[in-house]
């Protein structure tokens, strides 16, 4: 089946510093999305990429969408204290019957104020 | 608008036992979906529905579990009976449209601890 590798599996930052995250796929994605999960909460939506290529922002977030539609990576910018979770990359094929998406593993960022 | 609302929130049961574990997705959402992550592991597709029917269910890992969706509306998911490898947080999300992020949203999921 189709699978994400997500990397880094987890980091730990200093307060103020740039992070950088990634995925890779074996196979072509529709859509791209990145979320955050928080403890005791679900995965909430971050960003949502559509075109391959597409580099999208969302305040001290920025993603991009890899021009062959397999890969994608993640960018926070001056990290604070509560950017810390659990970040996931995700694939979508929408159309016909699929809606599932499908998950990396994870990276777990820590942020040290 | 009130948010998919996922009970009960943690359980710990013992193995070979039974566990369900209930789904409210948004109101007016036909397309409700379970997924699991199992610690340190990716978040997991199991089923979808598409009102009260089965779609797609080629995530369900056995025979033990056991998902509904009476009425179309909350849906409910039964492991029976829970072994070790069940652990982990089932998470449930709904849809307004299928294949489609149209209000694609994640309720909080349940812990699921099998001891």
């Amino acid at each position: 089946g189709q699978q994400l590798n997500q990397s880094p599996q987890s980091m730990f930052i200093q307060e103020g510093e740039d992070v950088s995250m990634n995925c890779t796929s074996s196979s072509i994605f529709n859509t791209w999305l990145w979320y955050k999960q928080e403890p005791g909460e679900g995965p909430v939506l971050l960003i949502a990429l559509y075109k391959a290529g597409e580099l999208t922002s969302n305040g001290r977030l920025t993603a991009q969408f890899g021009i062959t539609r397999k890969d994608s990576f993640l960018n926070i910018s001056a990290s604070i204290p509560s950017d810390v979770g659990i970040y996931f990359c995700a694939g979508l094929n929408y159309g016909g019957s699929q809606g599932n998406l499908i998950f990396g593993k994870g990276t777990k960022l820590s942020v040290k104020p | 608008e009130a948010g998919v609302t996922q009970f009960p929130s943690h359980s710990v049961i013992e193995k070979g036992q039974t566990v369900t574990l209930r789904c409210d997705p948004i109101s007016g959402h036909d397309n409700l979906y379970w997924y699991r992550r199992v610690m340190g592991k990716e978040i997991k597709f199991l089923l979808h529905f598409v009102k009260e029917s089965k779609q797609d269910e080629s995530g369900m890992p056995n025979n033990r579990f056991l998902a509904e969706r009476t009425g179309g509306t909350y849906s409910t998911l039964k492991v029976q009976p829970a072994e070790l490898e069940d652990s982990g947080v089932y998470f449930c999300a709904s849809s307004a449209r299928q294949g489609s992020l149209d209000g694609y949203t994640f309720g909080s999921g349940t812990r699921l601890t099998v001891v």
